[in-house]
């Protein structure tokens, strides 16, 4: 693994289930954050952690949880998905908290709900 | 309120020069990025501003005037590569990235 791995790469799910998008970073790096991008908007925040244990909210949390059980992993669930969630998902990573440094992204995670 | 503003898409010319504007209001800024993504690929990283001043990189550079919230990508000796979507950002002072929507540049022979 080298830089940010997400999984899947692309799935289409049914309206009602649940899902886990997947990132893994072997950077060692402190801040990791999903986004989401959708055409015509910009990326915008899901949820983000500064740090290992901890997570916080970001412009667009609604539908979605996180967890930060270590450095390397910080997977996004939908709980109940929608056809509003319809969208690209990237996971990105920082060695800078508070978005002062470069962010690296995984090649992100193409999700269908229908 | 804060918002970040800039074109939707443009055209250039290979081997031509093109600059890339980019516009924010905001009450308080902790610095501004450009990133470079291609179709179907993940956002990378071009540069970073804090201050004032023009920043160069190869064929790419990057300008900020905090006193103006604008900012612009300048592309030298444009290549067909170079055909991809450009996306600003701040940050803002909470610490989070606003981004723009990204402007598509086409680079037409």
């Amino acid at each position: 693994i080298a830089g940010i791995t997400q999984a899947p790469t692309s799935q289409i799910l049914a309206a009602g289930r649940r899902m886990t998008l997947r990132c893994t970073q072997d950077m060692r790096h402190n801040a990791m954050y999903w986004y989401r991008q959708d055409l015509g908007l910009g990326l915008r925040l899901i949820h983000y952690s500064n740090t290992a244990g901890t997570t916080g909210k970001g412009e667009v949390p609604d539908g979605y949880s996180v967890s930060r059980a270590n450095t390397d992993d910080f997977p996004l669930t939908l709980a109940s998905a929608v056809p509003s969630q319809t969208s690209v998902y990237f996971c990105a990573s920082s060695d800078s908290p508070g978005a002062t440094g470069e962010l690296f992204f995984g090649e992100g995670s193409r999700l269908t709900v229908l | 309120g804060q918002n970040i503003d800039q074109p939707t898409e443009m055209t250039a010319t290979e081997g031509a020069i093109v600059q890339i504007n980019c516009t924010y209001q905001t009450s308080g800024f902790n610095g501004l990025f450009w990133y470079q993504q291609h179709a179907g690929e993940a956002p990378t990283f071009l540069s970073y501003n804090v201050l004032d001043g023009l920043e160069e990189k190869g064929r790419f550079s990057s300008f900020l005037s905090r006193s103006k919230g604008y900012s612009y990508l300048l592309l030298k000796e444009l290549q067909m590569k170079d055909s991809a979507s450009y996306l600003c950002a701040f940050t803002d002072s909470n610490y989070q990235l606003i981004w723009g929507a990204g402007t598509k540049l086409i680079i037409k022979p």
